[in-house]
């Protein structure tokens, strides 16, 4: 079965600074992976997503993802952070002709200004 | 494009009480899904449906738990009697086609349950 482990509950940073939001899988085969993002009071959001090809994964609002075969990661950066960034963030895997998500279990991210 | 709707937003009720959650999927959307989601924690799935059909209610707790999609559009999820376990946000979520992984999901901005 798949699982996702998201390190670090809380991260804080300061604006401007560079944002890394780590996610490690877990996966008997090659799996499909998402990041989220949830504001308050609102529901998920998709930032990004890998599926096959190129393992660089540009989102939205300046977020990337690389994906890391031999590492089982896809952590999450955005080179400069902004205080509309604060949010919960979820990295998601799914199995190849699956839709279940397995979700982590969530990484708060504090802007300090 | 409207985006998957909820209600209510917020409910309040005692232990041992019943509580009934509405969903309506995007226009066109074929699959839902229902999660839970604990203070702290991702969300979990509930229940997918595809159309009016049950794909997965592995993690449905059977007894307490009920949801129908009896038109393959809207659907409801019902808990009776209600635990103060159940306290959670309950959310839904469409996508296009069923079997298509890379198909985002799309959510709604949830149900928050609390039991007293």
């Amino acid at each position: 079965a798949q699982s996702v482990t998201q390190l670090g509950s809380h991260v804080s940073v300061s604006e401007g600074a560079l944002v890394l939001l780590r996610c490690n899988y877990s996966s008997s085969v090659p799996p499909y992976l998402f990041w989220y993002v949830q504001y308050p009071n609102q529901g998920l959001q998709l930032l990004l997503k890998y599926t096959t090809g190129a393992t660089l994964v540009k989102g939205i609002n300046g977020f990337e993802a690389e994906f890391k075969k031999s590492e089982t990661s896809f952590h999450l950066t955005k080179p400069s952070a902004h205080m509309s960034d604060a949010a919960e963030y979820f990295c998601a895997v799914s199995l190849q002709g699956a839709q279940k998500l397995v979700f982590g279990q969530g990484t708060r991210l504090t802007i300090n200004p | 494009e409207a985006g998957v709707a909820q209600s209510p937003r917020y409910k309040i009720i005692e232990k041992r009480q019943s509580v009934a959650f509405w969903c309506n999927p995007i226009s066109g959307h074929a699959t839902l899904y229902w999660y839970q989601q604990i203070l702290g924690q991702g969300p979990k799935l509930l229940i997918q449906f595809q159309n009016n059909g049950v794909v997965d209610d592995s993690q449905l707790p059977k007894d307490r738990f009920s949801a129908e999609r009896l038109k393959g559009v809207d659907s409801t999820l019902k808990i009776q009697p209600a635990k103060l376990e159940d306290s959670a946000v309950y959310l839904c979520a469409s996508s296009l086609v069923l079997g298509a992984a890379n198909q985002p999901q799309h959510f709604g901005d949830g149900t928050r349950l609390s039991i007293l």
